[in-house]
């Protein structure tokens, strides 16, 4: 079965760096999203991004944070200047777009962990 | 997005039936109902979703009451590895496929041997 991929699975930065994850989307969606867990915590929606642009963010998706689709495979999230709280698991998702109404489930990845220290 | 309802947790038997609660009072015509598990450090795993029709697939079957106000999911024969964290999620269809999930915090299946 078609899988969401994410790498690295453990990241590890130091406060102020910069870092990007990575997710390979299952190959006929067209509809992508990012959201984090901190730990303990809700899972929390960030973005999601369609046709090459965001269409819906959340308040925590601030200047801070950037996607972008760099091929026809991959989808990233980059995080600049990397604070301590940034510190949680990051998942990345994808939709199949269904014609009308239906819109399809959503299919997670397994999730990198980002560490800041 | 109308909010949902969910016991904090609840344990079953292994080989039991699984009957997972949901209330949403407030959800309007165009709202699905969706079911999401979360595996301790995986990222949440789709289950099922139904709009009012009573519906079942390999994983589960989740029934709607007639007046859409609760559902329950039903894992029919539970085994140690559906121990996990269960989301019932609310999330309106409008058509531009774009609209997220909002997690709330479940509810803790813990299936006893």
């Amino acid at each position: 079965e078609p899988e969401v991929t994410q790498t690295p699975s453990h990241q590890v930065t130091q406060m102020g760096q910069e870092v990007i994850l990575r997710c390979v989307p299952i190959s006929n969606h067209l509809y992508f999203y990012w959201y984090r867990q901190i730990l303990g915590q809700k899972v929390e929606f960030l973005v999601s991004f369609y046709n090459n642009e965001i269409s819906e963010k959340s308040e925590i998706f601030d200047d801070q944070f950037s996607v972008e689709r760099p091929d026809g495979s991959n989808f990233t999230l980059k995080i600049r200047s990397t604070k301590l709280e940034d510190s949680a698991m990051y998942f990345c998702a994808s939709s199949e777009r269904d014609s009308g109404l239906y819109n399809s489930p959503l299919h997670f990845g397994n999730g990198t962990r980002l560490t800041v220290t | 997005d109308a909010k949902t309802t969910q016991p904090t947790s609840m344990d079953c038997a292994e080989g039991r039936a699984a009957n997972l609660p949901c209330n949403h009072s407030t959800i309007s015509g165009n709202e699905y109902v969706y079911w999401y598990r979360q595996i301790h450090s995986q990222g949440p795993q789709y289950i099922i979703h139904g709009l009012k029709n009573n519906e079942t697939n390999e994983m589960a079957s989740l029934i709607i009451t007639e007046d859409r106000k609760s559902s329950t999911l039903i894992l029919p024969h539970a085994t140690l590895r559906d121990t996990a964290v269960y989301y019932c999620i609310v999330r309106e269809h409008s058509g531009g496929g774009a609209d997220g999930l909002t997690f709330g915090k479940g509810t803790h299946l813990i299936i006893q041997p």
